[in-house]
């Protein structure tokens, strides 16, 4: 199978803290990770992709200073909130994939919540 | 704008029934086609990759393309209460970052 962790699954923090989240392929190395919002009953949102080594590629709308996405690893992709607010709220999910036409594999998802 | 369409339900069918997923999609030269399972409240979980036309089988699970038509299914044999999900169809293009396009998915429901 084709592993990915993400970590933590839940943070709760108050509105203006700077929040890590790291995703990592377990079992595989992971040539792009991908970074998706997803809102109540709504689908997934791609924000942006990472390839190792080379500066991420966001979404059309996604603040690249507000979400920071560092993929320093074959493994290992973080993505940080900055100076989050309440409407930064979400459930955030990573995925991994090895090459070209793989599929994506997505990690467990990290629950934010901002007072 | 590429587009990726799915009905969104809910389906509802009872225990040991058939369920027929579809999907459609805009962008004729799309090469990859995924099925994906979200439960409630959790991430998406691949169920089902295909790349070429014609069916492709495991398990109970059946994938079924047809790029003329630009349609793309998922068959679900002998549907449990625990199929009860949103199936959300994933399609990739030929551009180098092959990022997935996903559908709004469709809401299964199985009945015991």
């Amino acid at each position: 199978g084709a592993v990915v962790s993400q970590h933590p699954s839940r943070v709760i923090c108050k509105s203006g803290t700077s929040v890590k989240i790291e995703c990592r392929s377990l079992d595989f190395q992971a040539t792009t990770m991908f970074w998706y919002r997803q809102f109540p009953k709504q689908s997934l949102m791609l924000m942006a992709t990472s390839n190792e080594g080379s500066k991420a590629t966001y979404e059309q709308g996604v603040e690249k200073d507000k979400f920071l996405i560092n993929h320093a690893s074959l493994t290992l992709s973080t993505l940080t909130v900055t100076s989050a607010h309440p409407e930064d709220s979400s459930f955030y999910i990573c995925s991994a994939r090895r090459t070209g036409d793989q599929p994506q594999h997505f990690g467990d998802g990290t629950r934010l919540s901002i007072l | 704008q590429k587009e990726v369409e799915q009905n969104s339900g809910p389906l509802s069918v009872p225990e040991g029934a058939i369920a027929s997923l579809n999907c459609t999609y805009s962008d004729r030269v799309s090469q990859s086609f995924f099925w994906y399972r979200q439960y409630s409240g959790k991430s998406p979980e691949l169920i089902m990759s295909i790349y070429s036309n014609g069916d492709k089988e495991d398990g109970r699970f059946t994938a079924q393309l047809n790029k003329a038509s630009q349609y793309v299914s998922l068959l679900i044999r002998d549907s449990q209460p625990s199929d009860s999900a949103t199936y959300l169809c994933a399609v990739s293009g030929m551009d180098s970052s092959y990022k997935l396009i996903f559908g709004s998915g469709t809401r299964l429901l199985v009945r015991p």
